[in-house]
């Protein structure tokens, strides 16, 4: 069974530039999140899609953070303008029960803001 | 919300031996608590995880014990081995909160 995908691995950007990460989860998934994971933090939770609608975005700094799920499958995250402090791993995960349940993770997307 | 703690942030053990990891967590309403391992460069995959009616959860070398009276539950791992040394992860809630994790070393 392929995992959930990714993509790209890793990106350089100075402030103020966007930047776009995908994320494709394990087929059949129904919930979808993305997590950001500052070094030596725990991943928190960004936002939280069931097929493609928004369960939760409460954590998301929508003024320049944005979050979609095309079709219930694939998901978007993008950042305009990014900050310093958004230096961190953009963590997708995908599952198939809502709020409770084993939580599936890719392997991240490794930001760096200049 | 949720809020979780988690203890020690490191943990140094020689292989065989077991090694402890606490979590706290706020919410009492909270009814699962997943642990993650979390190689370098990977992202957390789920070891074992329990729910709030159960006490304790074993699987091989490695258990879940969870005291929803204190609001506190702990993983628990034996005879260590060197594959084991990862950074470990608490969560609770529906949000699935996470600590801010525990970073195992084992030594040959």
């Amino acid at each position: 069974e392929a995992g959930v995908a990714q993509s790209p691995r890793y990106k350089i950007i100075e402030k103020r530039q966007s930047v776009a990460f995908w994320c494709n989860p394990i087929s059949g998934h129904a919930t979808l999140y993305w997590y950001q994971q500052i070094l030596g933090q725990g991943p928190k939770l960004l936002i939280q899609f069931q097929n493609n609608g928004v369960v939760d975005d409460s954590q998301l700094p929508k003024d320049r953070f944005s979050a979609e799920r095309l079709k219930g499958v694939d998901s978007t995250l993008k950042i305009q303008p990014a900050k310093l402090e958004d230096s961190a791993v953009y963590l997708c995960a995908s599952g198939t029960l809502q709020n409770t349940g084993e939580l599936f993770f890719g392997e991240g997307s490794r930001l760096t803001v200049l | 919300g949720e809020n979780v703690e988690q203890h020690p942030s490191t943990l140094s053990v020689q292989e065989g031996d077991s090694a402890v990891i606490k979590c706290t967590y706020s919410d009492s309403a909270s009814n699962y608590f997943p642990w993650y391992k979390q190689e370098l460069g990977k992202g957390p995959q789920l070891i074992i995880d329990i729910r709030s009616n159960v006490g304790e959860k074993k699987d091989q070398r490695i258990a879940v014990t969870l005291n929803k009276t204190a609001k506190h539950f702990s993983l628990h791992i034996t005879e260590t081995q060197p594959e084991d040394s990862a950074v470990y992860f608490c969560a609770a809630g529906d949000k699935l909160i996470f600590g801010t994790g525990t970073r195992l070393q084992v030594f040959p």
